[in-house]
């Protein structure tokens, strides 16, 4: 495709449930992050791939958070046993080698009950 | 203290009107400088990408960049409704790495 797309769109997750959430970057993008964005807040950098390599995890909250991209295109970040300070707006952006800016999907909105 | 502040508003301006959307930031080693519009429930679109110090223009939109005052600015000429949106200004200090952003400033533009 051509944007950035996130899956699913919109999760509630019942506390101490574990959840998958999916990143389809742009073709041929060969950097990757996700950021969380709390209501009302900027973007948080959580994490960074070059390929399949995680070259920074430091914006992780916790280690519940797990972000992984085995073949260097699909990513997924997955959170265990959710806690309701968890629902928040999870962002991937993409960039391609050189290019200026990044390019962001729409976003997975979770909440946690 | 975050490294890249910026005033949330809201601001509401009637259409036709300049806009001003201004932001600082203390990480010396930003080199990077961009500008974001969000709309309500989507991802953040890129408006403008500056390096170092300077204005970059381009139609109704201008940012400039201070780094002596480590100050970044937005401005919109002749704002429209459709610029109704949530700006969100963001330091970088490299082109590929990680993007801090502020915290964004809503705007409404009225018709």
């Amino acid at each position: 495709g051509a944007g950035v797309s996130q899956s699913p769109r919109y999760k509630v997750a019942k506390r101490g449930q574990d959840v998958a959430l999916r990143c389809d970057p742009i073709s041929g993008h060969v950097s990757l992050f996700w950021y969380q964005q709390a209501l009302g807040q900027g973007p948080e950098f959580l994490t960074y791939f070059q390929n399949e390599a995680q070259l920074d995890k430091s914006g992780l909250p916790s280690d519940r958070f797990f972000a992984e991209r085995p073949e260097g295109s699909v990513s997924t970040l997955k959170i265990q046993r959710t806690q309701q300070e968890d629902s928040a707006v999870y962002l991937c952006a993409s960039r391609l080698q050189g290019a200026y800016g990044y390019t962001f999907g729409s976003g997975t909105r979770l909440t946690v009950v | 203290q975050k490294e890249v502040e910026q005033d949330p508003g809201p601001l509401s301006v009637p259409e036709g009107a300049i806009v001003s959307l201004n932001c600082t930031y203390s990480n010396s080693a930003f080199q990077y400088f961009m500008w974001y519009r969000q709309y309500s429930r989507k991802g953040p679109e890129l408006l403008m990408y500056t390096y170092s110090s300077g204005n970059k223009e381009d139609g109704r939109f201008t940012a400039q960049v201070d780094k002596s005052s480590k100050y970044i600015s937005l401005f919109i000429r002749d704002s429209q409704p459709s610029d109704s949106a949530t700006y969100l200004c963001a330091g970088a200090e490299t082109s590929g790495s990680r993007l801090t952003f502020g915290e964004g400033t809503q705007l409404t533009v009225n018709p």
